[in-house]
């Protein structure tokens, strides 16, 4: 069964470094997503993306997240400058249909900031 | 902004009971969607149900939607102690066509043997 690959599945950084997170979405997906979940609380949309470019962005994505489609199978997700409140668990999630159609996570990058 | 938001936060139940969690939402939405993860685990898509249904059902999983109340239940029966998850409502907004999924705080559900 086809499914969304992320790597690493956990990282650990010094405060000031820049991550990268990286996905492989379903292969004929065209929507993916980025959120992200702090421990013990509630899963959050950061970006959505769609034909190389965003479509929607929330108030979390602010300017030292990026994200790329760098070639035809991964989608990252870039922090410029990592804070002590960037840990969390961030998902990559990708759709066939935008907006409202059934998303498809993958097991998620934990990132750890010491 | 839009958001579900699910009660109770925490269920605990024994085995072979049933599992009701409630969702209520604020905008008009296109559909409402239940998703489950296991601790440490992704999310795992369960159902979808639309604004013009009402009830939908998909094997041990029992949903409705009441538009009116902007609220939505699903209904874990004969549960197990592999149901022991957290369950999250997601939903859109109607009123954007395309806005990400946006999801609740989730119920985290024990099922003990």
């Amino acid at each position: 069964e086809p499914e969304v690959t992320q790597t690493p599945s956990h990282q650990v950084t010094q405060m000031g470094q820049e991550v990268i997170l990286r996905c492989v979405p379903i292969s004929n997906h065209l929507y993916f997503y980025w959120y992200r979940q702090i421990l013990g609380q509630k899963v959050e949309f950061l970006v959505s993306f769609y034909n190389n470019e965003i479509s929607e962005k929330s108030e979390i994505f602010d300017d030292q997240f990026s994200v790329e489609r760098p070639d035809g199978s991964n989608f990252t997700l870039k922090i410029r400058s990592t804070k002590l409140e960037d840990s969390a668990m961030y998902f990559c999630a990708s759709s066939e249909q935008r907006g409202s159609g059934e998303l498809f996570f993958g097991e998620g990058s934990r990132l750890t900031v010491l | 902004s839009q958001q579900g938001e699910e009660d109770p936060q925490a269920l605990s139940i024994q085995e072979g009971e049933n599992a009701t969690m409630n969702c209520s939402y604020k905008t008009s939405i296109n559909n409402l969607q239940w998703y489950r993860q296991n601790s440490g685990r992704g999310l795992v898509h369960l159902i979808l149900i639309r604004s013009n249904e009402r009830e939908k059902h998909s094997g041990r999983l029992r949903v409705t939607l009441d538009t009116s109340k902007k609220s939505s239940s699903l209904l874990i029966t004969a549960s197990r102690a592999a149901d022991t998850a957290s369950y999250f409502c997601a939903t859109d907004d109607r009123g954007q066509a395309g806005t990400a999924l946006i999801f609740g705080k989730g119920t985290t559900l024990s099922v003990s043997s």
